[in-house]
């Protein structure tokens, strides 16, 4: 049973435009959540993350915004640039420092 | 930048071989994790240990075994491959300060079975 879900499995966004990836999840004790980036053969990284306490954590050009009452949360890269073009995985946990749970990533591909 | 090793990073073996996955990291984290993916699919969590001589099962089911007798080295073990283990196998630790605990990932070891 998913528990972290990404319905789109790929987008294509022009440079300099804002990419938004979608995230939604079942579990409402989840509250460490988390996005990861990853290029292919290559393991993930962090890229940024949000705790329940609050619905909005800003990186640079990353924003992830959280709406627990919708149990959603998104990514929001702003511009976005040809390097961004990756894998990107959604991630919760219940309490930080456990395990996490992934959905199955968007694939963002960013054109000139 | 994170220090999490993974070697091999491709291995290409027949069916019935026993192969070891190799994973350290040198950042002093006692909490690791081995992860399997499939392409298009979603990271699944085979085994996690929060220390030494600590190990347990994740939420999918494998075949594997692990080990964790010193904290920075945590090898995934394979009796007897199969066909349906191939899939990327994805190494990762954690144990930092902060609110939230990041894990830091390895390269990856993209296993395919003959």
């Amino acid at each position: 049973d998913q528990q972290v879900k990404q319905n789109s499995p790929s987008l294509s966004v022009q440079e300099g435009r804002i990419s938004i990836l979608n995230c939604d999840y079942t579990n409402s004790m989840f509250d460490y959540f988390l996005w990861y980036k990853k290029y292919p053969a290559e393991g993930p990284t962090f890229l940024i993350s949000i705790s329940s306490i609050k619905d909005k954590n800003e990186d640079g050009r990353f924003t992830v915004f959280l709406n627990k009452s919708a149990k959603h949360l998104s990514l929001h890269i702003v511009p976005s640039q040809p390097g961004d073009s990756a894998v990107y995985f959604c991630a919760a946990s219940i309490n930080s420092g456990y395990a996490l749970n992934f959905g199955k990533g968007t694939s963002l591909l960013v054109t000139p | 930048e994170a220090d999490i090793y993974q070697t091999p990073r491709y291995l290409v073996i027949g069916t019935g071989k026993k192969i070891t996955l190799e994973c350290s990291q040198t950042m002093g984290h006692d909490k690791m994790y081995w992860y399997q993916q499939d392409p298009g699919m979603e990271l699944h969590l085979i085994h996690y240990s929060y220390g030494v001589n600590s190990t347990e099962k994740g939420d999918l089911s494998s075949e594997s075994t692990v080990s964790r007798i010193r904290t920075e080295h945590f090898p995934l073990t394979l009796e007897s491959a199969r066909p349906s283990h191939t899939s990327q196998y994805l190494c990762a630790s954690s144990g930092g300060q902060g609110a939230i605990e990041k894990l830091f990932f390895g390269s990856g070891t993209q296993l395919s079975v003959l």
